[in-house]
């Protein structure tokens, strides 16, 4: 694809709720990177993959979030048992190279996720 | 935690003035990274620049580092309303592929 795709564009869950969040990033892409967004606020870095390991996943907030990227492409951000604090915007980037030094981020647009 | 804190919060200016938009960071740096996120879109990459360049220039956008100082700043020249977005600076986090973001300026361009 053109660039970095991110479904569903919304999410509404009930508190308590798993939901799973995707990422297509793109095509050859090493790099792929989660970043959780609160309103107002910047991008907080949640995990970093390069192409299938998980190299950094010290942003996580809780054991609740767990990513994976098993075939070293599309990427899933899941959120056990949903709670309101965990409404925000969820991105995805990735990168060509295996360094933020040598390749800029491309981001989706992103999945909103309300936990009402 | 935020490495680059942006300054001012927000700015409103009027079509074809120029905004400039500061960033500050706390840790040395190999490079620093600005950003730009139109309303309910992802952020999109504007312009990197080394710790060892003082200056880059990307069409109406300038940057500027100052490692001494830990500052950086965007300048846009000739805005128009549709440079009206929020900008990030980004920063590597020592030894790791982590960028970490600023709060961001909410920059207003005013037809």
């Amino acid at each position: 694809g053109a660039g970095v795709s991110q479904s569903p564009r919304y999410k509404v869950a009930k508190r308590g709720q798993d939901v799973a969040l995707r990422c297509d990033p793109i095509s050859g892409h090493v790099s792929l990177f989660w970043y959780q967004q609160a309103l107002g606020q910047g991008p907080e870095f949640l995990t970093y993959f390069q192409n299938e390991a998980q190299l950094d996943k010290s942003g996580l907030p809780s054991d609740r979030f767990f990513a994976e990227r098993p075939e070293g492409s599309v990427s899933t951000l899941k959120i056990q048992r949903t709670q309101q604090e965990d409404s925000a915007v969820y991105l995805c980037a990735s990168s060509f190279a295996g360094t933020v030094s040598n390749s800029p981020l491309h981001f989706g647009n992103g999945t909103r996720l309300t936990v009402t | 935690s935020q490495q680059g804190e942006e300054d001012p919060q927000a700015l409103s200016i009027q079509e074809g003035e120029n905004a400039t938009m500061n960033c500050s960071y706390k840790t040395s740096i190999n490079n620093l990274q600005w950003y730009r996120q139109n309303s309910g879109r992802g952020l999109v990459h504007l312009i990197l620049i080394r710790s060892n360049e003082r200056e880059k220039h990307s069409g109406r956008l300038r940057v500027t580092l100052d490692t001494s100082k830990k500052s950086s700043s965007l300048l846009i020249t000739a805005s128009r309303a549709a440079d009206t977005a929020s900008y990030f600076c980004a920063t590597p986090q020592g030894g790791s592929e982590k960028l970490v973001f600023g709060k961001g300026t909410k920059l207003t361009v005013n037809p």
